[in-house]
Parts: C-alpha cells; sequence; structure tokens
C-alpha cells in the first residue's frame, strides 16, 4: 500500500500563495492519479483537482481554476498543490489522496495523506 | 451545497444495523459513476470503506456494505454496530462528494 507523506502546516497572509507537497512511498507513483481534497473547519470534503504524474494530465474544480496548479515531479515521487490569491474562506486542511484505479483521473481515493492544515490570517 | 445527498446523522445501538443514503443526479451516479464510501474519524484523514459501489478494499470488515439502490441513489449499511464506528461518513461519485453523515453509537 502506498503511503503518501504531506509537508507540515502553514500560515499564510490574504492574497498570498501557499504550495503544499506530497511525497509518494512503497507504491506506484507515476501511473494512479494524486488529487487534493480540502476541509474547512467543521465542514466536508471538497474535491479541488487532480493530475496522472506520467502523463502531467490535470484536471481541476470549476471553482478553483485559475487559481490552482497541480504539478508532479516523476524523479521524487513527489506531487505538489498550489493555492494563489488566499483569502480566509481557504483555511482549511488540505490532503492528497491517490486514485485506486490507474491511468484515470476519476474513481475511488485508496490512499489518503495525513493532511496540511492552511491557515490564513492577517 | 453538495451535489450527493446525505443525512446529516444516523444513530443506533450496539450491535444494530444502520444504513447511510447517497442521492444524487444524473451529472454523477445517473451518468454511471460509481459510488464510493469513506469513513472519517475527527482528526484524522477520510478512509476509503467501500468502492465501486459494494466492493471492500482488504481490511475493511464485512459489517460494512454498500449497494446502489435506483438510478441515482445509493446506500452504506453497518451491522452489528461497534463504539469504534462512531464517526462521520462520505459518498463519492465521479469527483463530488456528499455533505457527511455523522454516526452516533449510542
Amino acid at each position: 500500500q502506498v503511503q503518501l507523506v504531506q509537508s507540515g502546516a502553514e500560515v499564510k497572509k490574504p492574497g498570498s500563495s501557499v504550495k503544499v507537497s506530497c511525497k509518494a512511498s512503497g507504491g506506484t507513483f507515476s501511473s494512479n492519479a494524486i488529487s487534493w481534497v480540502r476541509q474547512a473547519p467543521g465542514q466536508g470534503l471538497e474535491w479541488m483537482g487532480g493530475i496522472i504524474p506520467m502523463f502531467g494530465t490535470t484536471n481541476y474544480a470549476q471553482k478553483f481554476q485559475g487559481r490552482v496548479t497541480i504539478i508532479a515531479d516523476e524523479s521524487t515521487n513527489t506531487a505538489y498543490m498550489e493555492l494563489s490569491s488566499l483569502t480566509f474562506e481557504d483555511t482549511a486542511v488540505y490532503y492528497c489522496a491517490r486514485k485506486g484505479r490507474q491511468l484515470v483521473l476519476v474513481g475511488h481515493f485508496d490512499s489518503w495523506g495525513q493532511g496540511t492544515l492552511v491557515t490564513v490570517s492577517s | 451545497q453538495s451535489i450527493l445527498t446525505q443525512p446529516p446523522s444516523v444513530s443506533g445501538a450496539p450491535g444494530q444495523r444502520v444504513t447511510i443514503s447517497c442521492t444524487g443526479s444524473s451529472s454523477n451516479i445517473g451518468a454511471g459513476y460509481d459510488v464510493h464510501w469513506y469513513q472519517q474519524v475527527p482528526g484524522t484523514a477520510p478512509r476509503l470503506l467501500i468502492y465501486a459501489y459494494n466492493k471492500r478494499p482488504s481490511g475493511i470488515p464485512d459489517r460494512f456494505s454498500g449497494s446502489k439502490s435506483g438510478s441515482t441513489s445509493a446506500s452504506l449499511a453497518i451491522t452489528g454496530l461497534q463504539a469504534e464506528d462512531e464517526a462521520d461518513y462520505y459518498c463519492q461519485s465521479y469527483e463530488v462528494f456528499g455533505g457527511g453523515t455523522k454516526l452516533t453509537v449510542l
């Protein structure tokens, strides 16, 4: 089973950007899509976008189009999510999650990172 | 606003059976996308419970089962309820999640 380990908590100012990393170990990386899902305090799960590392193919939720960038580095088995123009409403725990099926951007998530708390505060 | 609708809460006594429904639309479940279920204990990452309506990953007890009901709905059933089952449960279809259901074990 693949393990996903994310970078540590961040505190950011409104209007700035944040970049969160997700390193995979113990399983395939390139052929399974990595997605990013966030959870605001006391709220549910919200899908933001994903990437198939082998192809660099991405898809993003319409809500985050133009504000989120997801990339993957096959040499280090690490995926990154950068979110720009932060507002207070972006305060949330951000999870990376791996798709259980290979070479597709849809489907279930079989492994999750531990989560990264991003706090937007002035 | 979630496009997949779940009841906000369900409850049951130890040993009982509970079900959680997930109702979608022609954009997700009705379009042929499978339904998957996750369990999230507060403060931890979600865990895959059921995928493709009724398949259990290795390590998930057979007390957890899933089914499809109609063209745009699915259900998660938990039998032999245990205290450790108290958590939030989310359904997912396509790239949409339900709003979550809080399970309380009485």
